[in-house]
């Protein structure tokens, strides 16, 4: 069964510093995954995806998130925080004959002045 | 619009009752889903639908009934609604063609859940 690990539940960053949302997944095979974001009282929304070839993937909002298969990990970056990022961050894996996603439990973001 | 929405956005009902909540999505999508969301648990799904008249249990499914009689609505049915489904609840669609890739998931804005 696949699995997925966000290990911070909150994470407080300074507007303008650099940030790091951890994410690591338990699956056998290639894994599909995804980072989605969810601002309060709204649907959640894709940032971005990997499905194979460049492990660096580049999404909306100026985040990208590397796949690094030995570590199972698929960890999301933004360069300089802004404080409309502060929002709850959820990855999710998939997989080839797989028909639903398998999501973390989040993890919320605090953007500070 | 184009998209996907649910209907209610919030309802309050009572221990007892049943109650329904509606998605539709315009895309024509062939997969449709149902979340909960729950502090300490992030989503979890309840069931899905691959096509019409094609539903399958997810992680959660005890409390809850689909049915899907036509693809752009994947309706979800409370029997007899319980406290502990007082949630957050998200309807998802995703054009997911057989087993070729697995593609992400569109979600609606959710419908909040009170059951009292």
């Amino acid at each position: 069964a696949q699995s997925v690990t966000q290990p911070d539940i909150h994470i407080t960053v300074s507007e303008g510093a650099s940030l790091e949302l951890r994410c690591n997944y338990s699956y056998g095979a290639t894994p599909y995954l995804f980072w989605y974001v969810q601002s309060p009282g709204q649907g959640l929304q894709l940032l971005l995806k990997y499905f194979s070839g460049d492990t660096l993937v580049q999404g909306i909002k100026g985040f990208e998130a590397e796949f690094k298969r030995s570590q199972s990990s698929f960890n999301l970056r933004k360069p300089s925080v802004h404080w409309s990022d502060a929002a709850e961050y959820f990855c999710a894996v998939g997989a080839l004959g797989y028909s639903t996603l398998t999501f973390g439990k989040g993890t919320m973001l605090l953007v500070s002045p | 619009d184009a998209g996907i929405t649910q209907s209610p956005r919030y309802k309050i009902t009572e221990t007892g009752r049943q109650v329904t909540l509606m998605c539709h999505q315009t895309w024509s999508h062939s997969y449709m889903f149902w979340y909960r969301q729950d502090l300490g648990h992030g989503l979890r799904l309840i069931y899905y639908s691959a096509a019409a008249d094609i539903t399958d249990k997810g992680e959660v499914p005890d409390g809850y009934v689909v049915s899907r009689s036509k693809t752009e609505n994947f309706p979800l049915t409370l029997e007899s609604a319980t406290r502990s489904q007082t949630s957050v609840y998200f309807c998802a669609s995703s054009d997911n063609r057989g087993r070729s890739m697995n593609t992400e998931a569109f979600f609606g804005q959710g419908t909040r859940l009170t059951v009292v």
